[in-house]
């Protein structure tokens, strides 16, 4: 139990709708990173949040946006759902010391399943 | 484009063998490398955090090396145990931009 979670834990939508995905770090973290899994890959980096600002984004377009709130949590929103959008989505918490974070051990959630039908 | 690489892709052992797997990732601008075990139907785990070349590090059975000059860690399981059986993630940390790149992974199945 790493107190991180995630949620919903599954969800089905269609292509060109929009979803939220949520987030609770574990008490005490600062920094929150998604991750995307699709079937056969490695995760991911999508963006990472601390305290409050977006602080590094990988190669994924601006539908993919988040927030972090001021008690860490975070949302990842992706709009105009597309069918490869369909994978695991994990967040990832930790206590970061200094800008920008890189060595801090990472809490993951259980990631939330998304399908896109 | 950084890559991470991770060898074998999976690998199957008897109860009792011991086993190694590689990550290799570039050798210019290191700054930090993970390993993760990620058990089927749990959320990853963090196993080691490396930054130094030459870092030896121990969490019971599992062991891991890291050598930045040459661009690659070793992760040691001793007498592996059912247990043990995951995916076993690497993620290396380029000093550019601190964001993590993930190798594959080596799925690890152990025979009781």
């Amino acid at each position: 139990e790493t107190g991180v979670t995630q949620s919903p834990t599954h969800l089905i939508k269609t292509r060109g709708q929009q979803v939220t995905l949520r987030c609770s770090s574990q008490s005490g973290h600062n920094t929150v990173s998604w991750y995307q899994q699709a079937l056969g890959q490695g995760p991911q980096f999508i963006f990472q949040y601390y305290r409050e600002e977006e602080n590094g984004r990988g190669n994924f377009p601006p539908r993919f946006s988040g927030l972090q709130f001021p008690n860490y949590s975070s949302e990842l929103n992706v709009n105009a759902l597309e069918l490869d959008d369909s994978a695991l989505y994990l967040c990832a918490s930790s206590l970061a010391m200094e800008r920008p974070p890189g060595t801090g051990e990472l809490f993951f959630g259980e990631g939330s399943r998304l399908t896109v039908l | 484009i950084l890559n991470v690489e991770q060898s074998p892709q999976s690998l199957h052992v008897q109860e009792g063998d011991s086993t190694n797997f590689t990550c290799s990732f570039p050798s210019s601008n290191f700054y930090a490398l993970h390993w993760y075990r990620w058990e089927t139907a749990k959320s990853p785990e963090a196993l080691f955090v490396m930054t130094l070349n030459g870092d030896e590090k121990k969490k019971g059975r599992i062991s891991a090396t890291l050598n930045t000059k040459e661009g690659y860690s070793y992760l040691y399981i001793k007498g592996s145990q059912p247990e043990d059986s995951a995916t076993y993630l690497c993620a290396f940390i380029n000093g550019n931009n601190r964001k993590l790149i993930w190798g594959l992974g080596t799925s690890l199945a152990v025979n009781p």
